[in-house]
């Protein structure tokens, strides 16, 4: 069935680095992503989102790219600080109204001072 | 956003027994969601829970197992039915403020143990 996956399962980062979480997905008719933080016993957090007729979005300090040739996903953080390890989880929704949306699998941030 | 409440924030229960989890928001919303985290997975959908009808069942999950009430637009509760080690999960609830924005935000959570 469709689904949304990432590549990495975790990375480390050091303190002040960029880093790149990476997400594939697989349904062509995704029209919303979304990205959400999730801290150790909270609930999901939304960062970040991008609609399909765009291919890059900023927000404060994180950037999201979208390649809908490739159907690849990508959250940018700059200058990684230790607040912002987590488990990081891209989802999408195909267009028309309300729809399900499909979380992938995460992502594990550890920035290390 | 919406300030999302779950009532308990963790439980431990015995096999077999039954526990209702509550969901509170701070606002009418229309869609309300349950989910369910296992131990270092992601969310996998229960249910949506509308006001004034019932809920709609993803694959794999039953009204019986996981009764849901919805009596207005800002609360809902979930239960989990005669728990077996294998309910232990985060169960999450997230609303959907609808409009252009197809974001749902979250609740805190309850982690629940099944011994």
């Amino acid at each position: 069935g469709e689904s949304v996956g990432l590549h990495l399962p975790t990375l480390s980062v050091q303190e002040g680095d960029n880093s790149i979480i990476n997400c594939a997905y697989s349904n062509s008719a995704s029209d919303y992503f979304i990205w959400y933080k999730q801290e150790s016993g909270k609930g999901p957090q939304f960062i970040i989102d991008i609609r399909s007729n765009m291919d890059k979005r900023q927000g404060q300090r994180v950037t999201v790219l979208l390649n809908k040739t490739v159907k690849h996903l990508s959250l940018q953080i700059a200058a990684t600080q230790p607040g912002d390890s987590a488990v990081y989880f891209c989802a999408e929704t195909p267009s028309g109204g309300y729809q399900k949306v499909t979380f992938g699998i995460g992502t594990k941030l550890q920035v290390i001072p | 956003s919406a300030v999302i409440s779950q009532k308990p924030s963790r439980d431990i229960c015995q096999r077999g027994t039954s526990l209702t989890i509550q969901c509170q928001v701070d606002s009418q919303v229309t869609m309300m969601f349950w989910y369910r985290q296992q131990p270092g997975q992601s969310l996998t959908l229960i249910a949506t829970a509308n006001q004034g009808s019932e809920a709609t069942y993803e694959s794999g999950f039953v009204i019986d197992k996981f009764p849901i009430s919805r009596p207005n637009l800002t609360f809902s509760t979930l239960t989990v039915s005669n728990m077996s080690p294998e309910d232990s999960s985060i169960y999450l609830c997230s609303v959907d403020r609808g409009g252009r924005s197809d974001t749902q935000y979250f609740g805190p959570g309850t982690r629940l143990t099944v011994l």
